[in-house]
């Protein structure tokens, strides 16, 4: 099956620093999803993209594809953008989600 | 977005009893909706699709009898834990979709199961 990989697995920010996270996927998808999951557990949607970029405020994603990855961009970061963040894409079925296994993310004041 | 609303957020229960967790679809009809585990530190593995008025389809590996799953209306499904033991304790969280292939899925709040 599709295999979904993610990097880095941790980061540790100061607030105001800007961050990158990559998702890569072994197989062609027609879509991409990126989550937030809150320390009470809950998936929050972040962006929906099978391709191109989209922008969110502070939060930009880009998926290429064509070369299979995509990329979280998040500027000015806050302790609230603490979380662990996972990408997830269609199973062969289109139905269900695989997901990577996350990048936790760190912010500190 | 839509709404997904997984209820109880948390529960606690003795060993050899059954946990029914709900989950409902709010605001859009959800002809799929999906059953998800994940455990501490880990990422959430696919454990089952339920189609409404079907039986759900189980990942390999994950005891059907053990983990029925029902999905009577378009706006809810639920999940029973039968026979709980603490091997069962985990983050159990469902997904709905309109059943469209390659949809954006909306996940309920999650529930945590500890089984003493």
């Amino acid at each position: 099956g599709i295999q979904v990989e993610q990097s880095p697995p941790d980061l540790i920010l100061q607030e105001g620093a800007n961050s990158t996270l990559r998702c890569n996927f072994s197989d062609s998808v027609n879509n991409l999803q990126w989550f937030h999951q809150n320390p009470w557990g809950q998936l929050i949607n972040l962006f929906y993209i099978p391709s191109g970029t989209k922008q969110n405020g502070r939060l930009s994603a880009t998926t290429v594809a064509t070369e299979r990855y995509s990329l979280l961009y998040i500027s000015s970061s806050q302790t609230t953008d603490s979380g662990v963040y996972f990408c997830a894409v269609p199973n062969q079925a289109g139905t269900a989600l695989i997901f990577g296994k996350g990048t936790t993310l760190s912010v500190s004041s | 977005g839509a709404v997904v609303s997984q209820h109880p957020s948390w529960v606690i229960c003795k060993s050899g009893t059954s946990v029914k967790i709900e989950c409902r679809s709010l605001d859009f009809q959800a002809t799929t909706m999906f059953w998800y585990r994940q455990f501490p530190k880990q990422s959430l593995m696919l454990m089952a699709t339920s189609n409404e008025g079907s039986k759900a389809t189980y990942e390999q590996g994950v005891e059907k009898d053990k983990f029925l799953i029902n999905h009577a209306s378009l706006t809810l499904s639920t999940l029973t834990v039968t026979s709980a033991h603490p091997e069962d304790s985990s983050f159990y969280i469902c997904s709905a979709t309109t059943g469209a292939m390659d949809t954006e899925a909306f996940f309920g709040q999650g529930t945590r199961l500890t089984v003493v």
